[in-house]
């Protein structure tokens, strides 16, 4: 069965304190693993996919990457703003993302 | 532009109530799919379109019914309500579908229901 876990389900850092997020999936065939940020009481804000083992994106203080048991979500030197709930996707075909249960970031100045 | 947008934002039921959520994309997308999201399991796929007049069920689709007449329109509807319905659900749209590039899903602000 296809699965997505993250970890931790909440963090806490200090403006600046880089850390990372992490993906974990179990799927017969990936498709593709998308990575979200979801802010209080809005929807889902796609900010990645990656396709292959070994692929990597950036975007201003965000990096994901791949391998083949799991993503990352790597936060450089965040601010307050990158405050939000971070969600992680799978897609095993059949027309069906499986979200994983998100990550709550909290950056405090 | 307004990208996907749903209607209501909120809403109060009683047990055995019907009520019909809309959604409406401006983006000329193929695919919609109608999720809800409860405390600690993520959002979980209920029913989904792969075009105009098409539906499918996805991972909850018991006690909610979809349709879509219309290619820019998914309508979601429950029919007897029931408080384990109570949930923030969300719309999203894409052109092609998750596992083909351009597949990011653009989502809604949310309904927010409650089911006494």
């Amino acid at each position: 069965e296809d699965q997505v876990t993250q970890s931790p389900e909440a963090l806490r850092l200090q403006e600046g304190e880089s850390s990372s997020l992490n993906c974990s999936y179990t799927v017969s065939g990936l498709r593709g693993l998308f990575w979200y940020r979801q802010d209080p009481g809005k929807g889902p804000e796609f900010l990645f996919t990656l396709y292959s083992a070994g692929e990597e994106k950036e975007k201003e203080r965000l990096k994901a990457t791949l391998t083949k048991k799991e993503s990352f979500l790597h936060i450089t030197a965040p601010k307050p703003e990158d405050s939000a709930t971070y969600l992680c996707a799978l897609s095993g075909g059949y027309n069906k993302l499986i979200f994983g249960a998100g990550t709550r970031l909290a950056v405090h100045p | 532009n307004a990208g996907v947008t749903q209607t209501p934002k909120f809403r109060v039921l009683k047990t055995g109530q019907s009520m019909t959520l809309l959604c409406a994309q401006d983006m000329n997308h193929e695919y919609m799919y109608w999720y809800r999201q409860d405390p600690g399991m993520g959002l979980r796929l209920i029913h989904y379109s792969v075009g105009e007049g098409t539906t499918a069920k996805g991972e909850v689709p018991d006690g909610y019914n979809v349709s879509r007449l219309k290619k820019q329109n998914f309508l979601l509807g429950l029919e007897s309500a029931a408080p384990s319905q109570t949930s923030v659900y969300f719309c999203a749209s894409s052109y092609h579908p998750p596992d083909r590039g351009g597949n990011e899903q653009f989502f809604g602000p949310g309904t927010r229901l409650t089911v006494l």
